[in-house]
């Protein structure tokens, strides 16, 4: 079966710290998804990548295919990131049946 | 643009009844897909849609049916409720080509069945 596995599960860390939340896939696929969960909120696509880094504000997403690899970082960590960061992945040959997705992150910022 | 909407935001029911979650979308999305989310768990595929007229089964459908007579609603079905079906429900759409491109998430169905 293929999966999705993050790391860690939760993380609480101080105003202004790097985030790093790491995401490993079992096959090939053809796109990586990061999301964010925001407590009793809606989901919210932040990046989808196939390859290489992309950055949006103080988010920069990264994968890494031959590892089968992805991180989410977050820069200068504010309280109003803490939420829940989930990875999915769609996967080569899988068609349109949906995405598979990680278990998700739990993150704190505390002022 | 109201993008995905989802009704009701809260229901609770009795075991054995029936029900339909409501979910649109204004983007003209050809692909619709229905997902719930359990503590522990990832976010799991119950149903999905390429297009109106088009429904086909995710990886948890028992208990659910779909339907898509139009591009814009995607309604999801419970037959006989069951305490199993307690969840968050969220639709979701997106371009044709679904999982290769950006996903667009309503903002979820809390269901509680007793």
């Amino acid at each position: 079966k293929n999966e999705v596995e993050q790391s860690p599960q939760n993380l609480t860390a101080q105003e202004g710290e790097f985030i790093t939340i790491n995401c490993s896939y079992s096959v090939g696929i053809s796109a990586l998804h990061w999301l964010q969960q925001h407590p009793g909120g809606g989901i919210v696509s932040l990046f989808m990548l196939s390859s290489g880094k992309k950055k949006h504000g103080r988010l920069i997403a990264t994968i890494n295919i031959q590892e089968k690899h992805s991180s989410l970082h977050i820069t200068a960590s504010h309280p109003r990131d803490s939420a829940v960061y989930i990875c999915a992945a769609s996967w080569i040959g899988g068609g349109a049946d949906g995405l598979t997705f990680g278990k998700g992150t739990h993150l704190i910022i505390q002022p | 643009n109201a993008g995905v909407t989802q009704t009701p935001k809260f229901q609770v029911l009795k075991t054995g009844q029936s029900m339909t979650l409501q979910c649109a979308q204004d983007m003209n999305h050809e692909y619709m897909s229905w997902y719930r989310q359990d503590p522990g768990m990832g976010l799991r595929l119950i149903h999905y849609s390429v297009g109106a007229g088009i429904t086909d089964q995710g990886e948890v459908p028992n208990g659910y049916n779909v339907s898509r007579s139009t591009t814009e609603d995607f309604p999801l079905r419970l037959l006989s409720a069951a305490p199993s079906q307690t969840s968050v429900y969220f639709c979701a759409s997106s371009y044709v080509g679904g999982t290769y491109n950006e996903q667009f998430f309503g903002p979820g169905t809390r269901l509680t069945v007793l």
